[in-house]
């Protein structure tokens, strides 16, 4: 089994600032997946990843397989980024792969 | 274009009822998924269907049942509704085969209410 573990469960930060979200997890993965629900509830992908970095605009998302962690940063953070951040852990079983899901990250970014 | 689509978005039921959830992707995914979001806002993997197979049941109970007519639609049938089924339900697909870096593209959601 899969333990996922993020930090921070809750994060306040200034329009402006530079955010880390944190993503641990227990065994081998496949990839790594960082979501995005938006208050209204919907889920978009951000990144899908297996090894190194990968950009997106102000988002930046990292991994280290050897010490399975991963961290999603967010650069100028805007009022607009406020979601819940989720890191899932992309696993292969039986012939087909799943996710197991953290818990989230609630960020607020303040005006 | 709506990638992944599932109606209804609300559905709101009495206890003891039976319901279906339809979801249909049109991104030629051969891989399909039903997710659970819980009060506390958790996800959590229910179903994973390939080319119409079922892959993944994790620990859901025989009340559920998916059913894959095809690849590009992958119904959920909830027999004998109770309270605790009351939860967001999100449809996904991606594809099984390709490079682990592919994603998968979620539904909007629909969220049940059990009465």
């Amino acid at each position: 089994k899969n333990e996922v573990e993020q930090s921070p469960q809750n994060l306040t930060a200034q329009e402006g600032e530079f955010i880390t979200i944190n993503c641990s997890y227990s065994v081998g993965i496949s990839a790594l997946h960082w979501l995005q629900q938006h208050p209204g509830g919907g889920i978009v992908s951000l990144f899908m990843l297996s090894s190194g970095k990968k950009k997106h605009g102000r988002l930046i998302a990292t991994i280290n397989i050897q010490e399975k962690h991963s961290s999603l940063h967010i650069t100028a953070s805007h009022p607009r980024d406020s979601a819940v951040y989720i890191c899932a852990v992309k696993w292969w079983r039986g012939g087909a792969d799943g996710l197991t899901f953290g818990k989230g990250t609630h960020l607020i970014i303040q005006p | 274009d709506t990638a992944v689509s599932q109606t209804p978005k609300y559905l709101v039921t009495q206890m003891g009822n039976d319901k279906s959830i339809k979801c249909e992707q049109n991104l030629g995914h051969d891989t399909m998924y039903w997710y659970k979001q819980d009060s506390k806002k958790f996800l959590k993997i229910m179903f994973s269907y390939n080319n119409k197979e079922l892959i993944i049941n994790e620990t859901v109970p025989n009340r559920f049942s998916p059913k894959s007519p095809d690849k590009a639609h992958l119904n959920l049938h909830i027999n004998s509704l109770e309270l605790g089924d009351s939860a967001v339900y999100f449809c996904a697909s991606s594809w099984r085969d390709r490079a682990p870096q592919e994603t998968q593209y979620f539904g909007p959601g629909t969220r049940l209410l059990v009465l």
